[in-house]
C-alpha cells in the first residue's frame, strides 16, 4: 500500500515563494506527480520526477529524494491565479501498474 | 485537437436506480481511470482499464462496474445508486508511464 501526506492547506503572498511539501511511503516507486486543480475543474498536469533532483519548468520547480521518501514544488512569483489546490500522486512500479494514488492535495492561498 | 470528454457533467438520480456516466477520448490512449473526488479524501480510484476488454478493481470499486470494448471508451456503472456515491466523478487516460490527462468531471447526486 501507499501513503501519501501532505498540508491541508496554505496562505502566501502575492510575489512571494511557497514551498509545497508531500512526503509519501510506497512498496514500489515509479514516479511522483505534481497537479494542479483550480475548485470546480480538472486536475491538470505540473511536473514529474522520477529521479533525484530538481526540475524547473518556468515558475514552477519540483524536487525529489527518492531515499527520504519525499517531494516539494516549489512556486515562484506567486499570482494570484496560482490559487488552486496542489495534488501529489505517486506511481507504484508493481507490474504492469500505472496506477497514481493521490495525496489529499494542499490548498493554496494567494493574498494581495 | 485531441481530448477527454465525460457526460453527463451534472446527474441527479435516486437511490436504487442504475446510473452510466461515459467517458469519451481521441488521445488513443491505452490506459483510462476512473476516480472519484470527495471533501477529505481527495483522488480515489475506481476501476481502471490497460486496454480493450481489460478492466481491474481500484481502492473503492464496490458498487461500481466498468466495461472497455473499445479504445476510446470507458464508460462506468453504478448499479444501484447510493447516497454515499455522490460525489464528483473524474475519468482520466494515460500511455504507459506518462502523466494521466483528466476529464472535466461528472457532478453525481444521488437523492
Amino acid at each position: 500500500g501507499q501513503n501519501i501526506d501532505q498540508p491541508t492547506e496554505m496562505t502566501a503572498t502575492e510575489g512571494a515563494i511557497v514551498q509545497i511539501n508531500c512526503t509519501y511511503q510506497t512498496s514500489g516507486f515509479n514516479g511522483l506527480f505534481w497537479y494542479q486543480q483550480h475548485a470546480g475543474e480538472a486536475p491538470t498536469f505540473l511536473s514529474y520526477n522520477v529521479l533525484d533532483g530538481l526540475e524547473e519548468k518556468g515558475r514552477f520547480s519540483s524536487f525529489l529524494s527518492r531515499s527520504k521518501g519525499y517531494s516539494y514544488l516549489l512556486l515562484k512569483e506567486l499570482q494570484m491565479k496560482d490559487s488552486a489546490s496542489y495534488l501529489c500522486a505517486v506511481m507504484d512500479s508493481g507490474a504492469g501498474s500505472y496506477q497514481l494514488t493521490f495525496g489529499k492535495g494542499t490548498k493554496l492561498s494567494v493574498i494581495p | 485537437d485531441a481530448e477527454i470528454t465525460q457526460s453527463p457533467r451534472h446527474k441527479i438520480t435516486e437511490t436504487g436506480r442504475q446510473v452510466t456516466l461515459a467517458c469519451h477520448q481521441t488521445w488513443n490512449h491505452n490506459n483510462m481511470f476512473w476516480y472519484r473526488q470527495d471533501l477529505g479524501h481527495g483522488l480515489r480510484l475506481i476501476h481502471y482499464s490497460y486496454g480493450v476488454q481489460d478492466t481491474n478493481k481500484g481502492e473503492v470499486s464496490d458498487g461500481y462496474s466498468v466495461s472497455r470494448s473499445n479504445t476510446e471508451d470507458l464508460p462506468l456503472t453504478l448499479e444501484s445508486a447510493a447516497s454515499s456515491q455522490t460525489s464528483v466523478y473524474f475519468c482520466a487516460s494515460s500511455t504507459l508511464e506518462n502523466e494521466q490527462f483528466f476529464g472535466p468531471g461528472t457532478r453525481l447526486t444521488v437523492l
